[in-house]
């Protein structure tokens, strides 16, 4: 049981735009900033929105994240099979003392 | 560009330790923005994060694995490790390495993972 809870499944058809949802509690994202990171199984995760909504260089601009009160939301517009992935939204959690996941969202492109 | 790389062995009998290394390449170890971390990933659920810890050698840990988990650091080799006692099978994970970015607050590089499982 993740402290933070993602729907499990996703999808959208190429070129939709795909919104990803996050909850959490006031000891997490209600008062720390919420990171997303995208992976594909075997490979390293990789880094895709950090303090809510800033984009590391090289991350393209159809991924987007938002945080209201203790939810967030990354947001991808313009979906592409490369897509295809799981997704993980993680924030500090100041009453475990510990940095705290999702349980992850898979995202299909149909 | 950084790359961080697990290595260890892929087998652990239960009660014992487990051991793994991650190796730092393209950036340095040294710097203080940095902290650098273990993540693991049991198969079928989430992650969870195990600890980390600072190239002077200052360590935090999970609470829930505290009492397990020791983290140490070898600059000269641009290595930092994990070990993890008295194994079980809910030991049995894929372990990621990774760099904390204290200036962005987030996991900015991971390895790519390896899977360690705990049996007899």
């Amino acid at each position: 049981q993740s402290v933070l809870t993602q729907p499990p499944s996703a999808s959208g058809s190429p070129g939709q735009r795909v919104t990803i949802s996050c909850s959490g509690s006031s000891s997490n994202i209600g008062s720390n900033t919420v990171n997303w990171y995208q992976h594909l199984p075997g490979t390293a995760p990789k880094l895709l929105i950090y303090r809510n909504n800033q984009r590391p260089s090289g991350v393209p601009d159809r991924f987007s994240g938002s945080k209201s009160g203790t939810s967030a939301s990354l947001a991808i517009s313009g979906l592409q099979s490369e897509d295809e992935a799981d997704y993980y939204c993680a924030a500090w959690d100041d009453s475990l003392n510990v940095g705290v996941f999702g349980g992850g969202t898979k995202l299909t492109v149909l | 560009q950084v790359q961080l790389q697990e290595s260890g062995p892929g087998l652990v009998k239960p009660s014992q330790t487990l051991s793994l290394t991650c190796t730092v390449s393209g950036g340095s170890i040294s710097s203080g923005d940095y902290y650098w971390s273990w993540i693991r990933q049991p198969p079928g659920k989430g992650l969870e994060w195990i600890g980390y810890i600072y190239y002077s050698g200052g360590t935090y840990y999970n609470p829930s694995l505290k009492s397990r988990v020791t983290i140490s650091v070898d600059t000269s080799k641009k290595q930092f490790s994990l070990k993890l006692s008295s194994v079980t099978a809910a030991d049995t994970a894929v372990y990621y390495c990774a760099r904390y970015n204290d200036r962005s607050g987030c996991f900015d590089y991971w390895g790519q993972g390896t899977l360690v499982t705990v049996s007899s």
